[in-house]
């Protein structure tokens, strides 16, 4: 088993959709929770860093953390062409390392 | 701004070749990592340095060995290049452990 599970989609909405991306992990070591953004043809960047359980919210983007229950969220309301990409969790425990989900791909159409 | 630049998007090499892919950062960080990253399986780490000279192994190190000479520089070698190494390679650096991972744009490499 995965230490952290994404379905890697794709995920087809239209455009102004509220879209919830998930991932599920095993490890309940795991203190920082993280969203990256994925560009075609480039490397992930940052969307969302959050530290333990709760809510997060900066602009369009909501991220949860459900540490009972293992399980993270990001939320893009009113979803925008631009926002098409691959999202990738990304979780660090008591160690150093980062584990990644595998990405889901989104794609919003105009 | 912040900035991480692999020398090259893409890459076609033969199966034996030495590869190096190489990787600058702009920020002084202390920490640089080596992913790889293939479909369904995400992101994998492949070896980091914490320090100049300094490295560790991650995930998956097998084929594959690093340098760090300076702090702003960090290289990955393929000593013996395989089909099975085809992928997209991504640098990465970072302030501290467990911050925000600052990418480069990836190196696409096919071994054939």
């Amino acid at each position: 088993q995965k230490e952290v599970e994404q379905d890697p989609g794709p995920l087809s909405v239209p455009e102004g959709a509220i879209v919830s991306l998930n991932c599920t992990y095993s490890n309940s070591a795991f203190q920082y929770f993280m969203w990256y953004r994925q560009y075609s043809r480039k490397g992930p960047e940052l969307l969302m860093y959050t530290y333990s359980s709760g809510n997060k919210e900066d602009g369009r983007f909501t991220a949860q953390v459900d540490k009972s229950s293992k399980y993270i969220s990001l939320f893009i309301r009113d979803s925008q062409p631009s926002d098409s990409a691959t999202y990738l969790c990304a979780m660090i425990g008591g160690g150093f390392k980062t584990i990644f989900g595998a990405g889901t791909r989104l794609f919003v159409k105009a | 701004d912040v900035k991480v630049t692999q020398s090259s998007r893409y890459l076609v090499k033969r199966t034996g070749e030495k590869v190096f892919l190489e990787c600058v950062q702009d920020m002084d960080h202390e920490n640089m990592f080596w992913y790889r990253q293939d479909p369904g399986l995400g992101l994998r780490l492949i070896y980091f340095s914490y320090d100049v000279k300094m490295k560790e192994k991650g995930d998956i190190p097998e084929g594959y060995s690093v340098s760090r000479e300076k702090k702003e520089r960090f290289s990955l070698i393929l000593e013996s290049a395989s089909t099975n190494q085809t992928s997209m390679y991504l640098c990465a650096s970072s302030l501290v452990m467990n911050t925000e991972a600052f990418f480069g744009q990836g190196t696409r490499l096919t071994v054939v």
